[in-house]
């Protein structure tokens, strides 16, 4: 079946603009997760939802960062007033049931964000 | 904080080498480990996992086990393939107080085999 998805996969915008990054999770599953990875570096957390429910999201890194999954499928998540520092590639999981610490994460295949 | 400690990259090997890429976590509690890879234009996907202390997860040649006593996680080959050239990530799944789980990486190795 399809896996995650992801769209734009690349994304240029020019300081303060507002964007919004879609991600389309496998059917069915339960979990959805927010990655930022910059440059050179390992992913990082930012937000979980489990269904439509946002459980987590202590990894946002200022109020300018917003995420939803108002159907519990599709999820975006808003970067407003963009700044040089979010540039990075944006990356979503998902997995089948809540979260678990065992549970595996399909990865999408990000979006690269450059903020000019 | 919990954290994961992986060995800097990049890794440059003969095909047929062998592989190790250290793994280095804190945490509280008992984390799940994992190893994530990411091949050249593609997302990242499990390569294996280890749930408790002293089980070994394998996956296509590759081994590691879960360390409880020197909280490592060491990633393994025997014999390693050009087709393995990618970036391997080590992770950590670990609870929080508030009954959700934190997901920790590390920075990334970049492996290059060369024929």
């Amino acid at each position: 079946g399809a896996g995650v998805s992801q769209s734009p996969r690349y994304k240029v915008a020019k300081r303060g603009q507002d964007v919004a990054l879609r991600c389309d999770p496998i059917s069915g599953h339960v979990s959805l997760f927010w990655y930022q990875q910059a440059l050179g570096q390992g992913p990082e957390f930012l937000t979980y939802f489990q269904n439509e429910a946002q459980l987590d999201k202590s990894g946002l890194p200022s109020d300018r960062f917003f995420a939803e999954r108002p159907e519990g499928s599709v999820s975006t998540l808003k970067i407003q007033r963009t700044q040089q520092e979010d540039s990075a590639v944006y990356l979503c999981a998902s997995s089948p049931q809540g979260a678990m610490p065992q549970e595996t994460q399909y990865f999408g295949p990000g979006t690269r964000l450059l903020v000019l | 904080g919990d954290s994961v400690t992986q060995m800097e990259g990049p890794v440059t090997l003969s095909e047929e080498a062998f592989l190790t890429i250290n793994c280095t976590y804190t945490a509280t509690g008992y984390p799940s480990l994992f190893w994530y890879v990411q091949y050249p234009g593609e997302g990242l996907q499990l390569l294996l996992k280890a749930t408790k202390a002293d089980d070994k997860g394998s996956n296509k040649g590759f081994e590691a086990t879960y360390r409880k006593e020197t909280t490592s996680f060491h990633l393994e080959k025997g014999s390693v393939q050009v087709s393995d050239s990618a970036v391997y990530f080590c992770a950590l799944s670990a609870p929080r107080t508030s009954g959700t789980y934190k997901y920790i990486f590390g920075t990334g190795t970049r492996l290059k085999v060369l024929a």
